[in-house]
């Protein structure tokens, strides 16, 4: 069974600050880490992922996350958060066998930044 | 750019009553979700379908049933509503097998009196 952890439901942060919002993870198998991003009144949209390699990956809009398998986690960050950066942001998991692509998300991350 | 299309974006109903959501999608992907978000922001994964074949269903009430005409379409139907089915229902598509990332539409919100 995969569980992902997002241990901080809300931070908040001034405009230029940087971020970072954590996820912990347990699966014993070969899996797939993603983030997503959502903003208020709308679905989901994806950040970024990671599977093997290099443990930092850079995703869209500045945000990057580490992979760590020593700690089970995969913690995104951004050197300078913009006002359009308020959102709600999910950690998710998905196993790279089978047939179905279903993530198991975290519980979020509402992050609120302010001028 | 929107890729997966749900309607209606908004549904208020009375308890007892049927609902239906509708989703396609138009990026040529094999897979397509739904899942639920409720209150809290919590998502969990309620099914999944493989170009018109259901390989996901999560433990679900039977009043809640998927529909699939073709892989590009799947629809979400609600047999006699509860209070408790008040959520945002997020359908998702994805290419074949498991690359770990998600196409979500807008969503979908029901509101049950």
């Amino acid at each position: 069974t995969q569980t992902v952890s997002q241990s901080d439901a809300h931070v908040t942060v001034f405009e230029g600050d940087s971020v970072e919002l954590r996820c912990n993870y347990s699966y014993g198998g070969s899996i797939y880490l993603s983030w997503y991003i959502q903003h208020h009144g709308h679905g989901l949209q994806f950040l970024l992922k990671y599977y093997s390699g290099n443990p930092v990956v850079q995703g869209v809009n500045g945000f990057e996350a580490e992979f760590s398998k020593s700690d089970s986690s995969f913690h995104l960050r951004k050197a300078s958060v913009h006002w359009s950066d308020s959102a709600v942001y999910f950690c998710a998991v998905s196993d790279t066998g089978g047939l179905s692509g279903k993530l198991t998300f975290g519980e979020g991350t509402q992050v609120t930044v302010i001028s | 750019e929107t890729a997966v299309f749900q309607t209606p974006n908004y549904h208020v109903t009375q308890v007892g009553n049927e609902v239906s959501f509708n989703c396609k999608q138009t990026l040529g992907h094999d897979t397509m979700y739904w899942y639920k978000q409720d209150s809290k922001k919590l998502l969990k994964i309620m099914f999944s379908y493989n170009n018109k074949q259901l390989i996901v269903n999560e433990t679900v009430p039977r009043r809640f049933s998927p529909q699939s005409s073709d892989k590009a379409h799947l629809n979400l139907r609600i047999k006699s509503v509860e209070p408790e089915d008040s959520a945002v229902y997020l359908c998702a598509s994805s290419y074949p097998g498991n690359t770990g990332q998600l196409y979500f539409g807008e969503g979908s919100k029901l509101t049950v009196l």
